[in-house]
């Protein structure tokens, strides 16, 4: 399967508590894109990448959320001392130019 | 500013009945790109769809067909003959240089295709 692959694709943790999410894009895709969803919305930006540059962080992206692309390769979302608003679905994409094609999603939830 | 208005909140239709999502767009830049995504209810976003600003010519895939209007900055996507598996929230999205090419989204038509 050479499509974009997030890990894991589910996560239950308590308020308080740090996770990570991991993304493998597309191989040959410089861009790599952060979004969050929560039910019945759109997906809402959060950061990207162009190879290991973070060029763009949205204001939505707090300081308890930090994104790394460290080879320009798969990329890893933090957030830290988790809140119950975080609770959503994290999704990652990545592009060559224009089309986003987008993994399965990570589903946090925080109790 | 860029912006992507999607009317249509929800839209329920029989089997077999053509249905036409709307989309409806903003933006100053003269070179943009429009795309349909589709999320099923497992969830993960499928692409269906770009198309560049300076083609205007209609799009059929399928039982899928993409009909976009510059005159009315309009992106319409036709399903025809419907199917269940067609169920699912349809985006409209929008990008452009002025954007670093990230993607502004509709807020989602809910289709709901019964038998």
């Amino acid at each position: 399967d050479t499509g974009v692959s997030q890990d894991p694709r589910h996560k239950i943790t308590k308020r308080g508590q740090n996770v990570t999410f991991r993304c493998d894009p597309i191989s040959e895709h410089n861009r790599l894109y952060w979004y969050r969803q929560t039910l019945g919305q759109g997906p809402e930006f959060l950061t990207y990448f162009q190879n290991e540059a973070q060029l763009e962080k949205s204001r939505l992206l707090s300081d308890r959320f930090s994104a790394e692309r460290p080879k320009g390769s798969f990329s890893t979302l933090e957030i830290q001392r988790t809140e119950q608003g975080d609770s959503a679905m994290y999704l990652c994409a990545s592009s060559h130019i224009n089309e986003q094609f987008f993994g399965p999603g990570t589903r946090l939830t925080v109790l | 500013a860029q912006k992507v208005t999607q009317a249509q909140t929800e839209i329920s239709v029989v089997e077999k009945e053509d249905v036409t999502l709307d989309c409806v767009y903003e933006t100053r830049d003269t070179t943009y790109y429009l795309f349909w995504y589709k999320q099923p209810p497992s969830g993960e976003l499928v692409f269906l769809i770009r198309r560049n600003s300076f083609d205007e010519q209609n799009e059929i895939s399928g039982r899928y067909s993409w009909n976009f209007q510059k005159s009315t900055s309009s992106f319409n996507f036709t399903i025809t003959a419907s199917q269940v598996v067609d169920s699912a929230v349809y985006f409209c999205a929008l990008s452009s240089m002025d954007s670093n090419y990230q993607l502004i989204w509709g807020a989602g038509t809910k289709l709901i295709i019964k038998p």
